[in-house]
């Protein structure tokens, strides 16, 4: 049973640019939520995506943005990248039950490390 | 709005000994959950253990126990008999139903 997957697993950026980042949720669970964990950091919520919405947002500006798909699987996008973008980006998937979210049964991938320079 | 605090960003043990890492939080909600979440230099998060805010029994799972003081919103982490392999950050979470919002960690050394 294959857990939660994240590609690429590293990734460099130039200032202004825009980035994808992917995310598999582990195999039953139809809701994913994006972490932004800065060096030295706990990880902070940016969004939550169940039945390809988005349903909650934490305090990031618009050039974040996501998308989830038929499949569940979730992109989140990034546009005109500043250098305080770089961090590990991490994707948690959970599942959920008659629309009753199960937060505590949320499981990690390995992360991509995005570095803008 | 919800915060976890962690008072002690690093902390040190000799193998085979008992180490507790700290950790309170601020809610007005009576129904949550906190956790305890390991993120070895691999970088995975792992959960450790969790806690439902309306069980009063601690939760353990084999070497690892919490300390749940709901009332002073403390939430401690004991691991007995430590082992190299537990040589990690330590992340302290609240959740809700959509979210989990992490303490500033905790990086735990240990000694053989």
């Amino acid at each position: 049973d294959a857990g939660v997957t994240q590609s690429p697993t590293h990734l460099i950026k130039t200032r202004g640019q825009q980035v994808t980042l992917r995310c598999s949720p582990k195999s039953g669970h139809d809701t994913v939520s994006w972490y932004q964990q800065a060096l030295g950091q706990g990880p902070q919520f940016i969004f939550q995506y169940y039945e390809e919405e988005e349903r909650q947002r934490g305090n990031f500006p618009d050039r974040f943005s996501g998308h989830q798909f038929p499949n569940y699987s979730s992109e989140l996008n990034v546009n005109a990248l500043l250098l305080g973008d770089s961090a590990l980006y991490l994707c948690a998937s959970s599942g959920s039950s008659g629309g009753f979210f199960h937060s505590y049964e949320q499981y990690f991938g390995p992360g991509t490390r995005l570095t803008v320079t | 709005a919800q915060t976890v605090t962690q008072s002690q960003p690093e902390m040190s043990v000799q193998e085979a000994e008992t180490v507790t890492l700290s950790c309170t939080y601020d809610t007005s909600e009576s129904d949550y959950y906190l956790f305890w979440y390991k993120q070895p230099p691999s970088r995975q998060m792992i959960l450790v253990i969790r806690q439902e805010a309306y069980k009063q029994q601690n939760a353990t799972e084999n070497r690892f126990s919490v300390n749940f003081q709901k009332a002073a919103k403390s939430f401690s982490l004991k691991i007995s008999d430590s082992q190299l392999g537990d040589a990690a950050m330590y992340f302290c979470a609240y959740g809700d139903t959509d979210k989990l919002i992490f303490g500033t960690g905790t990086r735990l050394q240990v000694f053989p």
